[in-house]
């Protein structure tokens, strides 16, 4: 089974630039989930998908922050004016909604703001 | 709301030694999971191991193993026979709900390092 896939891997971009991330999920998992893990903490959920439907979204920070997944498969993570505090690994993970075993992580991007 | 608490930023152990990583939780649902997971240098998490808050036994994956006290709030990993291997940080996660997909709240992880 592929796992769940993320690119760029690495990304550097100067502040009030835009950027965006891809992710590919497990295939049939139904649940995605992008993650943002600032160095030195744990990751907060961005936003949670279920199919292409949004299921939670109170902590993306929407006056920059947007994300979509269309057909229910792959989804984009944009960050468009890129600040300073937005440098963090964004981490995209599926499940298939069942309760018991997690979420698959893809390898993250690591973004730089400069 | 769910929180999760690691106390220790970073730990050492010693090659073949077994080594304890505290999380303690706080939720006000009355079912919930818990889950470790470890995150090498290179990035990515990976699952480690699982544990229902109405499991009564320890949940046990291989070396790893979670002893979970309900009563305390408690859910810390136990690994046994450390390998250098097992350097990485270690998240401590819970999720309320049983049997949908609601999200994971992570604690903000202990570093471990497996000396020699």
């Amino acid at each position: 089974e592929a796992g769940v896939a993320q690119s760029p891997r690495y990304k550097i971009i100067e502040k009030r630039q835009s950027v965006a991330f891809w992710c590919n999920p497990i295939s049939g998992h139904a649940t995605l989930y992008w993650y943002q893990q600032i160095l030195g903490q744990g990751p907060k959920l961005l936003i949670q998908f279920q199919n292409n439907g949004v299921v939670d979204d109170s902590q993306l920070p929407k006056d920059r922050f947007s994300a979509e997944r269309l057909k229910g498969v792959d989804s984009t993570l944009k960050i468009q004016p890129a600040k300073l505090e937005d440098s963090a690994v964004y981490l995209c993970a599926s499940s298939k909604d069942s309760f018991n075993y997690g979420y698959t992580f893809g390898s993250g991007t690591r973004l730089t703001v400069v | 709301a769910q929180k999760i608490t690691q106390t220790q930023p970073g730990m050492f152990v010693q090659e073949k030694e077994a080594v304890t990583l505290d999380c303690t939780y706080d939720t006000s649902d009355q079912s919930y999971g818990l889950f470790w997971y470890k995150q090498p240098s290179s990035g990515e998490m990976i699952f480690l191991i699982y544990q229902g808050s109405y499991d009564e036994q320890n949940a046990t994956e291989g070396r790893y193993s979670l002893n979970f006290q309900k009563a305390r709030k408690s859910a810390n990993l136990v690994i046994s026979a450390s390998q250098l291997g097992d350097s990485a940080m270690y998240f401590c996660a819970m999720r309320p709900t049983p049997g949908t997909a609601s999200k994971l709240t992570f604690g903000t992880g202990t570093r471990l390092q497996v000396t020699l």
